[in-house]
């Protein structure tokens, strides 16, 4: 299969920065997508990148470096809300194109 | 515009019964895909459907099977359920292909076999 490798946990404080890195296997890249999950909640989108730079939404930016194979998630001015699990996901080029592998979460644990 | 439903939200069976779940997408959108969520594999991809079509399928027994109606609503089945099957089923919706657009997810239906 296909192996994404993000951080399981990361804590910070309110206000801070904090960094979600993913890198995935090189292969067949197509794009990298990224998601957020609350507590019993549905994963929702965060951002896609399919080339290299930083993109930016409000506090959320996304960054891809496909040299690297290598993307990360930059969460700024951290609010409690923001406590929630992060997943990477990635699709390939080809047959599997319109299929999403994830990753297997990042837990964000932000403190007041 | 509403969003993505899921019916049921919660169901328990026991096993070696069969299980059927009902998605239904954003209006507009074309393609549904479906995913297991477990706290030991975390989210698995089990289809996409693109206009009736199934154009990928993630790598899981043939007991999982999935359809697509031409008003793109889509339905799951899994027959002779396993303990292991336990797990949140999550669909999602997008109007293009999956994987290069946003997707729109459900709350889920939280099956528990016992």
């Amino acid at each position: 299969g296909q192996s994404l490798e993000q951080p399981s946990e990361v804590t910070a404080v309110e206000g801070a920065i904090v960094q979600i890195n993913c890198t995935y296997q090189t292969s067949g890249f197509y794009g990298l997508s990224w998601y957020q999950q609350h507590d019993g909640g549905a994963p929702t989108f965060l951002s896609y990148n399919a080339l290299d730079g930083l993109e930016e939404t409000g506090r959320f930016s996304s960054f891809l470096s496909r040299s690297d194979s290598y993307g990360y998630l930059l969460l700024q001015e951290l609010q409690m809300k923001d406590s929630a699990s992060y997943f990477c996901a990635v699709t390939f080029r080809g047959s599997t194109l319109g299929r999403l592998y994830f990753g297997r979460g990042t837990q964000l644990t932000v403190w007041p | 515009k509403a969003g993505v439903t899921q019916t049921p939200r919660y169901l328990i069976k026991t096993r070696g019964q069969q299980v059927t779940l009902s998605c239904s997408p954003i209006s507009g959108h074309r393609s549904v895909s479906w995913y297991q969520q477990t706290p030991g594999q975390g989210l698995q991809f089990l289809f996409e459907y693109f206009s009736e079509t199934q154009r990928n399928k993630g790598n899981f027994p043939g007991r999982f099977s999935g359809r697509q109606f031409s008003n793109s609503r889509s339905e799951m089945n899994v027959s002779t359920l396993e303990l292991g099957d336990s797990a949140l089923y999550l669909c999602a919706s997008s109007f293009g292909l999956a994987g290069v657009n946003e997707q729109f997810f459900g709350p889920g239906t939280r099956l528990t076999v016992l």
